[in-house]
């Protein structure tokens, strides 16, 4: 039963256009998310997160959205670089187990010049 | 160290062999996590250590896999008589805390034959 779901294995945009990185989750219970971008042979690296108090975390190019009664949040990157390709896993936290980590499968992305 | 080192990088064990993969995770950060990533799978929660606490081993998916963290800081994940199936990069992540947002390693790939 995959608790946190990214249904685009992938995804290819151009060099300044906007990307955006789709992710659904089950469980009402999670209260903070968190999106990880990874290249290869290396690990996960935090990118940005949000409450589920907000519906809206901005930095840099990076905005994470959150709709909550859709339970869906999605990274928005404007404008996309060449460098931000790289597999993306949203993640979520629930409040009682507030280490675990449950991560989706990933979407990778490709910003092509 | 600056970040969460893991050794070995690679790999390779027959089947039925015994595996130990190693985890220093960055100092002074008191929680560590295990995660795995088998092939087209997000990552995946194997085991939790938070202080002198009691692991959360609710991860592991069978008796074969055990960890321990020596000290308060190394950690060692051992899989016994590993199966074809076990073969995944092995992630381990530390934070100063729970519920904070983690730092990878670069992780420790595991094929076996």
């Amino acid at each position: 039963d995959q608790q946190v779901k990214q249904n685009s294995p992938s995804l290819s945009v151009q060099e300044g256009r906007i990307s955006i990185l789709n992710c659904d989750y089950t469980n009402s219970m999670f209260d903070y998310f968190l999106w990880y971008k990874k290249y290869p042979a290396e690990g996960p690296t935090f990118l940005i997160s949000i409450s589920s108090i907000k519906d809206k975390n901005e930095d840099g190019r990076f905005t994470v959205f959150l709709n909550k009664s859709a339970k869906h949040l999605s990274l928005h990157i404007v404008p996309s670089q060449p460098g931000d390709s790289a597999v993306y896993f949203c993640a979520a936290r629930s409040g009682g187990s507030n280490y675990k980590l449950t991560f989706g499968k990933g979407t990778l992305l490709t910003v092509n010049p | 160290g600056a970040g969460v080192s893991q050794s070995p990088s690679n790999k390779v064990t027959e089947k039925g062999k015994d595996v130990e993969l190693r985890c220093d995770p960055i100092s002074g950060h008191t929680a560590l996590y295990w995660y795995r990533q088998s092939l087209g799978q997000g990552l995946e929660f194997l085991i939790y250590f938070q202080g002198n606490s009691a692991p959360d081993k609710s991860g592991l998916p069978s008796d074969r896999f055990s960890a321990e963290r020596t000290g308060g800081s190394v950690s060692t994940l051992t899989i016994q008589r590993t199966q074809q199936e076990d073969s995944a990069v092995y992630l381990c992540a530390s934070s100063i805390d729970r519920g904070t947002g983690y730092t990878f390693g670069s992780g420790t790939r595991l094929t076996v034959v």
